[in-house]
């Protein structure tokens, strides 16, 4: 099994509602990632998680709120999101966090902040 | 530093004619590289890698690339396109030398867009 799923596909909230995004792997593998992608864009790295301890924050804002619950599962909370916010959320994982390992994604939720 | 360049926003090709869509990288270290393609409304999904070892890398779906250490390159290829490979590419870098600024965060390009014609 190498997929990587993502729920839900579609989210639309408005900017004073809290949500959340969920990812699962079944893979084993140890690191997991967010990425937020706007339209024919390369994905932008959010938080890396290794051996479910949050290992990379590009400094994104407080209002994205990673977790980890365990190795197969990563979830994204949103609260307070603006307009601009409004992206592809990706989830990734790979065996490890390391130079070597190729990343698997998941198909993705389309958000969009009203 | 690691940094990546795809120099073309776009490619188009006949179906039936051999494709390339072309990358270049800058690493301090040891590059390690990965090509993915993207379909519309779709995650990014892996297709091959260069870590060490033979220069010609094959990979899914007949794609094939070649790392070029002198010239810094690692063009993606396949011998004869078809439509349904009409996608988005990213070629994306590792820098394996973690201290002169290296990372284990990938550096995406910006993105091919293969279009094949029928």
């Amino acid at each position: 099994d190498t997929e990587v799923t993502q729920t839900p596909k579609h989210l639309v909230m408005g900017m004073t509602n809290k949500k959340s995004l969920k990812c699962e792997q079944h893979m084993g593998h140890r690191a997991m990632y967010w990425y937020k992608q706007k339209a024919k864009k390369p994905p932008e790295l959010m938080f890396v998680y290794s051996y479910e301890k949050l290992s990379i924050n590009e400094s994104v804002p407080s209002r994205f709120s990673p977790e980890c619950p365990n190795s197969s599962l990563l979830n994204l909370h949103l609260h307070a999101l603006q307009p601009e916010d409004s992206a592809l959320y990706l989830c990734a994982s790979s065996q490890e966090y390391s130079v070597s390992y190729e990343q698997y994604f998941g198909p993705g939720t389309r958000l969009t902040v009203t | 530093a690691q940094s990546v360049a795809q120099p073309e926003d776009q490619v188009n090709v006949a179906e039936g004619n051999p494709l390339t869509v072309k990358c270049t990288y800058s690493v301090s270290g040891n590059p390690y590289l990965f090509w993915y393609v993207q379909y519309p409304n779709r995650g990014l999904q892996f297709l091959l890698k260069y870590i060490t070892g033979d220069n010609l890398v094959k990979g899914s779906y007949g794609f094939e690339a070649e790392f070029n250490k002198s010239q810094t390159s690692f063009h993606l290829k396949k011998p004869s396109a078809l439509v349904s490979d009409s996608a988005l590419y990213f070629c994306a870098v590792r820098d394996g030398e973690l201290l002169s600024g290296g990372s284990y965060i990938p550096t995406f390009g910006r993105g091919t867009s293969l279009i094949v014609h029928p």
